[in-house]
């Protein structure tokens, strides 16, 4: 089974920031299958990317994704108020990582 | 336009069992699949499985094995999660979420349910 993990835990930024978040996999997984959510308090998770670097309907361009094999960075490149969250890795539609908490500084 | 509605929280004792259901509307049913992720309060999420609502195939995480069900009514265009043997710790928030697969991007999970509390207390 793929294990999933994301760092930090917490990243803690202002708006108008740059924020990178990493997810690395415990072995090789296709580009093709990591997808990234967003998760606001209250609220279901949002696809956000998909096939690693697609950005899935709606999604501004300031959220970028990159990666393969074992290592995908999830970038939004400045902050707004609306990105404060949650974020979660996933692959193959499957296991999530932990998440990793974006929160105002 | 898609929408996946949830049936309303719950509480059950220890040992019992919950069904929740999942109504999706704005597309073509079969044409999708069904997942189920679960989320304890304060936790990360959980993916419980996942359901063809073409034919009916599943694929439950290892987990959960023997104690999940998921089915599917085509007629109401109805998802269902029925999970067994209720402990404290399925005490968490569940949905259900569209799956769309492609060849090129595998399983994407686009629309999701309001979520369901399930509480599991004595």
């Amino acid at each position: 089974e793929i294990v999933l993990t994301q760092s930090p835990g917490t990243l803690s930024l202002s708006p108008g920031e740059r924020a990178t978040l990493s997810c690395r996999a415990s072995q090789s997984v296709s580009s093709s299958y990591l997808a990234w959510y967003q998760q606001k308090p209250g609220q279901a998770p949002r696809l956000l990317i998909y096939g690693a670097s697609s950005r899935a309907t709606g999604i501004p361009d300031r959220f970028s994704g990159s990666g393969s094999g074992t290592d995908f960075t999830l970038t939004i490149s400045r902050l707004e108020p609306e990105d404060f969250a949650v974020y979660y890795c996933q692959q193959y539609g499957s296991t999530f990582g932990p998440g990793t908490k974006v929160d105002i500084k | 336009q898609v929408q996946l509605v949830q049936s309303g929280a719950e509480v059950k004792k220890p040992g019992a069992s919950v069904k929740v259901s999942c109504k999706a509307s704005g597309y073509t049913f079969t044409s999708y699949g069904i997942s189920w992720v679960r989320q304890a309060p304060g936790q990360g999420l959980e993916w419980m499985g996942w359901i063809s609502a073409y034919n009916g195939n599943t694929n439950y995480a290892q987990k959960l094995q023997g104690r999940v069900t998921m089915t599917t009514d085509t007629s109401t265009s109805t998802a269902y999660m029925e999970l067994r043997s209720l402990r404290s710790d399925d005490t968490a928030v569940y949905y259900c979420a569209r799956v769309q697969t492609t060849v090129t991007t595998g399983p994407l999970f686009d629309y999701w349910g309001q979520g369901t509390l399930v509480t599991v207390s004595s």
